[in-house]
């Protein structure tokens, strides 16, 4: 069965401080790999998503990069967090015929001070 | 551009039944999901309509009108643990969802 890793499940990070957050994904092959981040009360917004090895696609322009170095694994990263980069950074997967049915990973609350 | 509107807040009793409605903008569309999340957890899939009508899976239910832009996700016999956010999400042809803004539902006793 497909399972999705990530961590670290919390983390308190001060302003101006690199970032990287990891993603596996275990049981299946080419999946496609995304990163959301979710505000306090909010919705979730879409910042990368990934169809294949060294392909990333931004969603919203910020001081957060990502990136794919295996089939399975997705790492989102900063070279210096801000303030406003705090949240909850889910990843998720799904297969690579659908846009529907992703499972997520259990999440990353990040707080920035 | 892509953008979906659904309530930010809705109330019901325990074993009542429920509807969170959807409204979406968006060139591509391909479908409509629904995610449930529960307090400091990760959303989890609930259903997904492709095309105009009603999926049933078990207590939820979701439905889709293409020609309205307009999903809903009915919830039967509630339950106390149905206390979550509900999202909807559209997806597009590259494979992407993005997701509404989620409407908190509290069931009371």
């Amino acid at each position: 069965s497909q399972t999705i890793h990530q961590w670290p499940a919390t983390l308190v990070q001060p302003v101006g401080s690199p970032l990287s957050l990891e993603c596996t994904v275990e049981g299946t092959s080419n999946p496609n790999l995304y990163w959301y981040r979710q505000a306090a009360g909010r919705g979730l917004q879409l910042l990368f998503y990934s169809v294949g090895i060294g392909q990333i696609s931004s969603e919203v322009p910020q001081n957060l990069s990502a990136s794919r170095p295996q089939d399975r694994q997705f790492i989102l990263s900063s070279k210096k967090l801000l303030l406003s980069d705090s949240g909850f950074y889910l990843c998720a997967w799904s297969t690579g015929t659908t846009n529907y049915g992703y499972t997520f990973g259990s999440g990353t609350r990040l707080t920035v001070v | 551009g892509q953008s979906l509107e659904q309530p930010s807040e809705v109330t019901a009793v325990e074993g009542a039944i429920v509807q969170i409605n959807c409204t979406y903008q968006t060139s591509g569309f391909y479908g409509l999901s629904w995610y449930q999340q529960h307090d400091g957890g990760a959303p989890t899939f609930l259903s997904y309509n492709a095309l105009d009508g009603l999926e049933e899976t078990g207590r939820f239910s979701s439905f889709l009108s293409r020609s309205d832009s307009y999903g809903y996700l009915l919830l039967q016999e509630l339950q106390m643990k149905d206390s979550a956010s509900y999202f909807c999400a559209e997806g597009d042809s590259s494979y992407k969802l993005i997701f509404g803004s989620g409407t908190r539902l509290l069931v009371r006793p």
